[in-house]
């Protein structure tokens, strides 16, 4: 069971600011980084699985960035919008069998 | 286009009964996963399976006990229900290990009074 940090636990921003939010995993025995995106009374949704270092990944204005060296990982969301409003879940894997996940950042954006 | 449907959606249960959580994917997918959702905490893994006829304890397995009998189909059984196991439970498929993505239910609402 690997030990999965995310920061922060909750962020409001404005419509149309960029923000970013990170995952901290251990970086001995890696082997997968997913994120998911979690809209309130719907299912985690996947947003990106990264395997090696210096992966990054994009869908439109969300972005993705891994360093399995130093163990974490960046989302990033650029120009904000209401619709964007979720919480962002990211899980580790270190083994090909299970996933570890976070407790998840909660994003909140204002119109 | 169903996915992963997860039966019943809401339960309430008094404590020590029983109560099977059926979760069905139609992806052929051969990895299925239980999980459990608190307030404040990550998504915790219960059990997993990585094939018909297969099940792996997770982190949280104790008081829950899991079968694979078909590869469509994974069950989550509770058998003396306790207080504690009031929570929100997902299931999750994917087509590999975990280098592919989950692809979830959308969750029982489990209450034990």
């Amino acid at each position: 069971i690997l030990n999965v940090e995310q920061s922060p636990q909750s962020l409001h921003v404005q419509e149309g600011d960029s923000t970013n939010f990170t995952c901290s995993f251990p970086s001995s025995n890696f082997y997968a980084l997913h994120w998911y995106r979690w809209e309130t009374a719907k299912s985690p949704e996947a947003l990106f699985v990264m395997t090696l270092n210096g992966d990054e990944k994009k869908k439109g204005r969300i972005s993705a960035t891994l360093n399995t060296k130093e163990g974490y990982s960046y989302l990033y969301i650029k120009g904000s919008q209401p619709e964007d409003s979720a919480t962002y879940l990211c899980a580790a894997s270190g083994s090909a069998r299970q996933l570890t996940f976070g407790s998840g950042t909660q994003l909140t954006v204002l119109p | 286009n169903a996915g992963v449907t997860q039966t019943p959606k809401f339960r309430v249960l008094k404590t020590g009964q029983s109560m099977t959580l059926l979760c069905a994917q139609d992806m052929n997918h051969e990895y299925m996963y239980w999980y459990r959702q608190d307030p404040g905490m990550g998504l915790r893994l219960i059990h997993y399976s990585v094939g018909e006829g297969t099940t792996a304890k997770g982190e949280v397995p104790d008081g829950y006990n899991v079968s694979r009998l078909k590869k469509q189909n994974f069950l989550l059984g509770l058998e003396s229900a306790a207080p504690s196991q009031t929570s929100v439970y997902f299931c999750a498929s994917t087509d590999g290990d975990s280098n592919q993505p989950q692809h979830f239910g959308d969750g029982t609402r489990l209450s034990i009074l």
